[in-house]
């Protein structure tokens, strides 16, 4: 059975500060979704990492994909309080997404 | 237009009751799911449908019953509710199964919050 694990659960970071989001597997997979969740409302598509050594980047946030460590990584560059939200990362297996445990991410002043 | 419904937003019912929610796709989407966030936001899959065949049925108790009479939607048919039913559940759609060809990314609904008192 596929497991996913998040680090950290929680992150409270200043504005303007720097952090990443582990998100280990258990099994192969080839490809990755990281997924934002604001409180109360559905789940928005991020980023799809396609393959390993896979970077995409979009604003302040970039992930990335190693296929043979089965981890990916979800950078948060300068962050501001707009990207307050609870973080999934979701590898496919078996025709489903497995989802972590989610990072609850607060940005503060 | 909205590319993933589900009715109800919310619902408050009775332990021992039976109640439905609906989800309907205008994606043209193929796979559409059921998964379902608890109050640890932990979610989990629990149906997928591929055509209207039904791929996935994880352990589920078999109080909880998907009917998908097309491929545009799927519906979730609970029985005898119990307080531990309480959950958002999440009805979600992709072009094909889950890892299959391409980006295929699953777009979901706006989620059902369900209130066993």
């Amino acid at each position: 059975e596929l497991k996913v694990e998040q680090n950290p659960l929680f992150l409270s970071m200043q504005e303007g500060k720097n952090y990443t989001i582990y998100c280990n597997y258990s099994t192969t997979s080839d490809r990755l979704y990281w997924y934002r969740q604001d409180p109360g409302k559905s789940l928005e598509s991020l980023f799809v990492l396609l393959s390993n050594g896979a970077v995409k980047q979009e604003g302040r946030l970039m992930a990335s994909l190693d296929t043979k460590a089965r981890l990916s990584t979800l950078h948060i560059t300068a962050a501001v309080h707009d990207l307050s939200a609870t973080y999934f990362c979701a590898p496919p297996r078996g025709g489903k997404l497995t989802f972590g445990q989610g990072t609850i991410l607060t940005v503060h002043p | 237009d909205t590319a993933v419904s589900q009715t109800p937003k919310y619902l408050v019912t009775q332990m021992g009751n039976d109640k439905s929610i609906k989800c309907e796709q205008n994606l043209g989407h193929d796979t559409m799911y059921w998964y379902k966030q608890d109050s640890k936001k932990f979610l989990k899959i629990m149906f997928s449908y591929n055509n209207k065949e039904l791929i996935i049925n994880e352990t589920v108790p078999n109080r909880f019953s998907p009917k998908s009479p097309d491929k545009a939607h799927l519906n979730l048919h609970i029985n005898s509710l119990e307080l531990g039913d309480s959950a958002v559940y999440f009805c979600a759609s992709s072009p094909r199964l889950a890892g299959v060809g391409g980006a295929n990314v699953l777009t979901f609904g706006a989620g059902s919050r369900l209130t066993v008192l």
